[in-house]
């Protein structure tokens, strides 16, 4: 499978507390993307990273790809109950296309 | 733009029965990704387009399931006949260029 697996499965930290998920993957991507979801609703994209790239930020959010090692981090610092959602990592590889291939995800909830 | 919209959002169907899931994507956009999602396998990607052609269906998972992309604003996914075993929440997502993916907001499918 080419598909990108996060580590934790779950997280629980307290409000104000740093986040930090994990991602690694098997194969050569052009970019590596997280996603948000909150419970019932679709995901929504929060940052990309190309392969070429090794540190991006965004707000609270900072992403490193490591591309040696096959692995992905997303920190969310600073964290609020607002973040609470599972987190999602997707890589996206040429075969014919663009294709697109999400983890199992991460489990984050932030406790007040 | 109103989005990707997908209808219908609930459907209850009884086994046995042809299910028929729409998709409109982000007017432009050249990708157009259908996703399944369970607790148990997380989000499996299906199928995705790519200028209305079928790229890779590997993600099907049985000939009782079909999509079409007739044209750039529409897609449909199929599934004759259903089974309990289908039900989940399918989303679609489409993106510009293969990047980020913007997603619907699902159809949650019961087979009884």
């Amino acid at each position: 499978s080419q598909q990108g697996e996060e580590d934790p499965q779950a997280l629980s930290i307290q409000e104000g507390e740093n986040a930090t998920m994990n991602c690694s993957y098997k194969t050569s991507i052009n970019n590596l993307q997280w996603y948000r979801q909150n419970s019932g609703r679709g995901l929504v994209h929060l940052i990309l990273i190309r392969s070429n790239e090794r540190e991006k930020h965004s707000g609270r959010l900072r992403v490193t790809l490591d591309t040696s090692k096959k692995s992905s981090s997303l920190l969310i610092t600073a964290s609020r109950a607002a973040d609470t959602a599972s987190y999602f990592c997707a890589t996206s590889f040429v075969q014919g296309a663009q294709k697109l291939v999400f983890g199992q995800g991460t489990r984050l909830t932030i406790n007040p | 733009d109103a989005g990707v919209i997908q209808s219908p959002r609930h459907e209850v169907t009884e086994m046995g029965q042809e299910v028929t899931l729409r998709c409109k994507p982000i007017s432009g956009h050249d990708y157009l990704f259908w996703y399944r999602q369970t607790m148990m396998r997380g989000l499996e990607l299906l199928i995705y387009f790519n200028n209305n052609v079928p790229i890779d269906d590997s993600g099907m998972p049985e000939d009782r399931f079909s999509a079409k992309m007739p044209n750039a604003s529409f897609s449909t996914l199929k599934i004759q006949p259903s089974e309990p075993r289908d039900s989940a929440v399918y989303f679609c997502a489409s993106s510009l260029g293969g990047e980020s993916a913007f997603f619907g907001q699902g159809t949650r499918l019961t087979v009884v």
